[in-house]
This record gives C-alpha cells, sequence and structure tokens, in this order.
C-alpha cells in the first residue's frame, strides 16, 4: 500500500528566509502525481505546487520549488524569501493516476513564520 | 464562481444522532471525496465516489454513509455507529485526467458532539 510521510510536525523560519519541508512516499507505481497543499488558519486547502512522476524535471511556483528524487521516493518542498502568509500547515499528497484515484496524504508540517 | 460548498460551518450534535453534511459542487467534476482530519492526522479518507451513483469506503469508513444520486451532489451522514465523531470534515472533488489531476477543497464542517 502506498503512504506518505512527513517526519517534521513543525517547522519554523524567519521572515525572507528559506526553508524546506520534507515528505517521502512508498509505492512500486512508476506513473503518479505528487501534490504539496497548504492549510491556512481559515482551514481552506490550497493547491500549492503539483510534480507529475515522469517529469525529471522539477516543479517550480513563483518562492515555491520542489526537489523532486524519483529514486529515492523524496518530494520535498522549498519555501524561498518565506512571508508572514506562508504560516500554515502543509501536506503533501500522492496520487497514484490509474485505478482508484485515491489521493493518500500526510500528517502535515506546521510552519510557522518569524518577523 | 465555480467551486465546492459545504454547510454548516459549525455543526453541533447530541450523542446518538445522525446528522448529515452537506456537499455540492458546480464544478462538473466527476469524482468526489469526504476526508476527516484531526490534529496530527492529516486527512483520511472517508468515502469516495468516482460517478453517480456509485462509490466506495475509504480507510475510516465505519460509522459512516454517504450516497451519489446527483453529480453535483455528495453528502455525508455521521450515524450514532461512529464512536468518537467530533471533527473537522472536508469535502472534496477531482476530474480524473483533467485540471493535471488536483483535487478542489470546500471549506469545511466542524462537527461537535456532546
Amino acid at each position: 500500500a502506498q503512504t506518505v510521510t512527513q517526519s517534521q510536525p513543525e517547522m519554523s523560519v524567519q521572515e525572507a528566509e528559506t526553508v524546506t519541508l520534507s515528505c517521502t512516499y512508498d509505492t512500486s507505481e512508476s506513473d503518479y502525481y505528487l501534490f504539496w497543499y497548504k492549510q491556512p488558519p481559515s482551514r481552506q486547502m490550497i493547491l500549492v505546487i503539483r510534480q507529475e512522476a515522469y517529469k525529471q524535471q522539477n516543479a517550480t511556483e513563483n518562492r515555491f520549488s520542489v526537489n523532486f528524487q524519483k529514486a529515492a521516493k523524496s518530494f520535498s518542498l522549498k519555501i524561498s524569501d518565506s512571508q508572514l502568509g506562508d504560516a500554515a500547515m502543509y501536506f503533501c499528497a500522492y496520487l497514484l493516476t490509474s485505478g482508484t484515484y485515491k489521493y493518500i496524504f500526510g500528517t502535515g508540517t506546521r510552519l510557522k513564520v518569524l518577523a | 464562481d465555480g467551486g465546492i460548498t459545504q454547510s454548516p460551518k459549525y455543526l453541533f450534535r447530541k450523542e446518538g444522532q445522525n446528522v448529515t453534511l452537506s456537499c455540492e459542487q458546480n464544478l462538473n467534476h466527476d469524482a468526489m471525496y469526504w476526508y476527516r482530519q484531526d490534529p496530527g492526522q492529516g486527512l483520511r479518507l472517508i468515502y469516495y465516489s468516482q460517478i453517480v451513483n456509485d462509490f466506495q469506503k475509504g480507510d475510516i469508513a465505519e460509522g459512516y454513509s454517504v450516497s451519489r444520486e446527483k453529480k453535483e451532489s455528495f453528502p455525508l451522514t455521521v450515524t450514532s455507529a461512529q464512536k468518537n465523531p467530533t471533527a473537522f470534515y472536508l469535502c472534496a472533488s477531482s476530474a480524473p485526467g483533467q485540471s493535471l489531476y488536483e483535487q478542489y477543497f470546500g471549506p469545511g464542517t466542524r462537527l461537535t458532539v456532546t
């Protein structure tokens, strides 16, 4: 069975600095998607970034980028120039793009941004 | 604007009562999902539906029931058999094969059972 592990329950970063959130997953499949979702205090889930497993190039979205290591089954999120609005829970998620379309979520990392 | 609505935002019930949480989407998505969120446990899948009139149990389906009679609606009933129903419930939808598999979420319902 597929699993997603986020080993950092909580992280802190100084405003304007860079922080990396880790995520590892376990799968025997080769075709899947990976996602990072943000959940601010409002609790509305927002997609931050996604990565297709067949693409070797790491995805980037403005200040957010990923380090996708397929062989190591690692999918970390880097936030550059951290802002106060980045403070939130961040969830890593995995989707097998065949069969049941079940998304598997990690337990989340709470990011605090210090002014 | 297209999106997912969940109502109500806060719900209070007495123990032993069934309660139904509403989820409606106007995104024309085939797939819909219900998750439960507890502190420190991330999102756990309760039920999901890939098409109208069909749904599958997720990882924690015991004590819950769903229906999918219309494409846009996927209500969740929390029955009295659910031992610990107090939690935050999130509904989501997606269009498999489209929108690069992005899952869209509603604003959630906080259920408190006393």
